[in-house]
């Protein structure tokens, strides 16, 4: 089945800087990645979501890229805020009989310091 | 608040004993999507019921079942009750049966095992 590794599994920057989270995964048919946040005792939230028909996808301060022939791929945050303290989780799925089943990686702590 | 709702919060049980997780989707939501997560083994999907039936079907162990009633709430049985089982678990739900259109988390069901 599939495996999603995710790295790093903490990351502490400074209000302002750019973060960088990096996901691998090992079915060369998934095509569908979808980026959650979860804030502290809060639900998973969907952020940015890529299919593999493309390499970049852009919302306002957050991005993600991918990679299919090195199948990985990375969720970029510019200009971090506090609020952006939390929990992200990568996953990658493929369509299984018309469900797009995630697995998930196992979840970046990012910690934004004012 | 996602619309979706999940009862109840918390639960605290026994070993060998038998609980039900309820959840319901947004108005107008068709699909409800199970998942655990838990410290050992990260967010794991475990089943997913379109419109009443079974969708797909992940992780889900033999001692657990889903079912989606006509009025699309949907439950969640554990049954012989182990210690692992301790876990944040939450219901999703989207609009179609893809698993690619934005699913929405409830609150979660916090079950803890004694």
């Amino acid at each position: 089945g599939e495996n999603v590794e995710q790295h790093p599994s903490t990351l502490s920057v400074q209000e302002g800087d750019s973060a960088v989270i990096k996901c691998t995964y090992s079915d060369s048919a998934s095509n569908y990645f979808p980026w959650y946040k979860q804030e502290l005792g809060k639900r998973p939230q969907l952020i940015i979501d890529i299919r593999s028909n493309v390499g970049e996808k852009k919302d306002q301060r957050i991005a993600v890229t991918l990679n299919k022939t090195a199948k990985h791929f990375s969720l970029h945050i510019t200009e971090t805020q506090p609020e952006d303290s939390a929990v992200y989780f990568c996953a990658a799925s493929r369509d299984r009989g018309g469900s797009y089943i995630p697995t998930f990686g196992r979840g970046t702590s990012l910690i934004v310091h004012p | 608040d996602s619309g979706v709702t999940q009862t109840p919060k918390h639960l605290i049980t026994a070993t060998g004993q038998r609980v039900t997780l309820r959840c319901s989707p947004r108005s107008g939501d068709l699909s409800v999507y199970w998942y655990q997560q838990s410290l050992d083994q990260g967010l794991q999907f475990l089943i997913q019921y379109y419109n009443g039936e079974e969708r797909a079907k992940g992780n889900i162990l033999e001692r657990f079942s889903a079912q989606q009633f006509p009025d699309l709430h949907s439950e969640l049985n554990l049954s012989s009750l182990e210690l692992g089982d301790s876990a944040l678990y939450f219901c999703a739900s989207s609009v179609t049966s893809t698993g690619t259109d934005t699913q929405y988390f409830g609150p979660g069901t916090r079950l803890t095992v004694l």
